[in-house]
């Protein structure tokens, strides 16, 4: 299947300060992709939609200034978590939609935020 | 919104069982994905259907999804110490939510 790195795997960073997640899609286009927020033993947690070029869509409940998405280019798409504190800690994962592949949906590996 | 419900929540199998996880939607889907996922880590795509009635095998896994595309079946045959881990299965409506998860062990 298609490739998506997800960067960094694991960070830990200071109450107040922004953290910067990046999702690639490695060897394919990615028009739409997608942020979740995983906590402990829970499913996924849609956070929003990405298109290039256009605003992100957020789902009900997501602060869009708290969480900021970037999705400049077709391989490329970021989320930073701005003036993070202890309880924006939790598991984040991207995925990018393979138009190539009839729309399937891959995913990164993950980012382990935690705040202290 | 699209509602998703996994069934069971966790499945304990002995390997070399068959086993078969439920999702049911509250909506039609217009598409459905079935993902593993070993704990903190990434999903892996498994299977998508779109079609009523459509069924689809890889490997020891089958996913069904039914005529009125609601409710969708994933199941193992012979299940091995290497299927170990939590099936998602994802309603695709234009965006892609998940349902509450199936964490599956197996036990020797």
């Amino acid at each position: 299947g298609a490739v998506v790195s997800q960067h960094p795997s694991r960070v830990i960073c200071k109450s107040g300060t922004s953290v910067k997640i990046e999702c690639r899609s490695l060897d394919f286009q990615a028009t739409t992709m997608f942020w979740y927020r995983q906590f402990p033993k829970q499913s996924l947690m849609l956070m929003a939609t990405s298109n290039e070029g256009s605003k992100a869509t957020y789902e009900q409940g997501v602060e869009k200034d708290k969480f900021l998405i970037n999705h400049a280019s077709l391989t490329l798409s970021t989320l930073t978590v701005t003036s993070a504190h202890p309880e924006d800690s939790s598991f984040y994962i991207c995925s990018a939609r393979d138009v190539g592949t009839g729309g399937i949906a891959f995913f990164g590996q993950g980012t382990r935020l935690t705040v202290v | 919104s699209q509602e998703l419900e996994q069934s069971p929540q966790s499945l304990i199998v002995q390997e070399g069982k068959n086993l078969t996880i439920n999702c049911t939607s509250s909506k039609t889907l217009y598409g459905l994905y079935w993902y593993k996922q070993k704990y903190g880590e990434g999903l892996i795509f498994l299977m998508m259907l779109q079609k009523g009635g459509e069924e689809k095998s890889h490997e020891k896994i089958t996913a069904k999804l039914d005529e009125k595309k609601q409710q969708s079946s994933l199941h193992i045959t012979a299940s091995q110490p290497s299927h170990a881990g939590i099936y998602l299965c994802g309603a695709d409506n234009e965006k892609l939510t998940f349902g509450t998860g199936t964490r599956l062990t197996i036990i020797p």
